[in-house]
C-alpha cells in the first residue's frame, strides 16, 4: 500500500512475554520513527533510524525494549518480558529525510498492546 | 528538555471557529506542526510553521506564533462536524549530529463539534 503499515493491530499478551511489532514505512523514506502513546498521553519518542541506524535511542524506556530496522525498509520494535505498564499503542512514522522542515511524519495506525 | 502542552477538550457549536491553543518550553524550535488524528486512524499533518513566521493561513485554518511567549494557536473558521478529532501540537529542532528532527508531541486536543 501507499502508506506506513504496521502489524499486528491489536496484541493482547500475558505479562512476562515477550512481543514484536512491525512497521513498513512508505518505500523510499529514509527516516523512520516510534512513538508510544498511553491512554491519555501524549505521544513519547522511543527511537528515530536513519536508514538502518538509529542515532537516539534515548528513548527506550528499558533495557527490555529494542528495535531495529533492515534493508532501510521494515522496522521492528521488540519488547522482552512485558509489564503492564508496556499497555499503549505504539505509533510508527516515516519521512522522506531530515533535512529542509524535517520532512513530514507519515503515521501508521498504530498497534494497541494489552499487557494482561 | 522540551515540553509541549494544550487542553485536553474543546466543544464548539458547528459554524462557529475553533480556537486551539498550544505552548511549548524549546526556544530552540525550528518547526511547529498541527497533526489531526481522526478516530481509529493515524496521525496526519494539518500544518506547520517555520518559527520565524508568525502567521501562516490555509483555506480554514490559521495558525499564529507568538515566538516570545512560545504560544501557537490553530483556528478552525465554520467548524464542521467533520472536524471532530484530536489536534496534536507539535516542535522540532534540529539535532547536531546529523541534522535530523525528532518531532515532540503535545497529548492533544479533542475536539467536539456538536450540531
Amino acid at each position: 500500500g501507499a502508506g506506513v503499515s504496521q502489524s499486528p493491530s491489536n496484541k493482547v499478551t500475558e505479562k512476562g512475554k515477550d512481543v514484536e511489532l512491525r512497521c513498513d514505512p512508505i518505500s523510499g523514506h529514509t527516516a523512520l520513527y516510534w512513538y508510544r502513546q498511553r491512554l491519555g498521553q501524549g505521544l513519547e519518542f522511543l527511537i528515530y533510524f536513519q536508514g538502518n541506524s538509529a542515532p537516539d535511542k534515548s528513548g527506550l524506556p528499558s533495557d527490555r525494549f529494542s528495535a531495529e530496522r533492515t534493508g532501510e525498509s521494515v522496522s521492528t520494535l521488540t519488547i522482552q518480558r512485558t509489564q503492564q505498564e508496556d499497555s499503549a499503542v505504539y505509533l510508527c512514522a516515516s519521512s522522506s529525510g531530515t533535512g529542509g522542515m524535517g520532512g513530514e511524519l507519515f503515521f501508521g495506525e498504530g498497534s494497541r498492546l494489552t499487557v494482561l | 528538555g522540551e515540553d509541549v502542552e494544550q487542553s485536553l477538550f474543546l466543544s464548539v457549536r458547528e459554524g462557529d471557529s475553533s480556537v486551539i491553543n498550544c505552548t511549548y518550553t524549546d526556544s530552540s524550535s525550528t518547526y511547529l506542526y498541527w497533526y489531526k488524528q481522526e478516530p481509529g486512524a493515524g496521525l496526519q499533518l494539518l500544518t506547520y510553521i517555520f518559527s520565524n513566521m508568525d502567521m501562516k493561513q490555509d483555506q480554514r485554518l490559521t495558525v499564529l506564533l507568538n515566538k516570545k511567549d512560545k504560544h501557537l494557536s490553530l483556528r478552525i473558521a465554520d467548524t464542521q462536524t467533520g472536524d471532530s478529532a484530536i489536534y496534536f501540537c507539535a516542535e522540532s529542532y534540529s539535532f547536531a549530529s546529523g541534522g535530523s528532527y525528532i518531532p515532540t508531541f503535545g497529548r492533544g486536543t479533542s475536539l467536539i463539534v456538536h450540531p
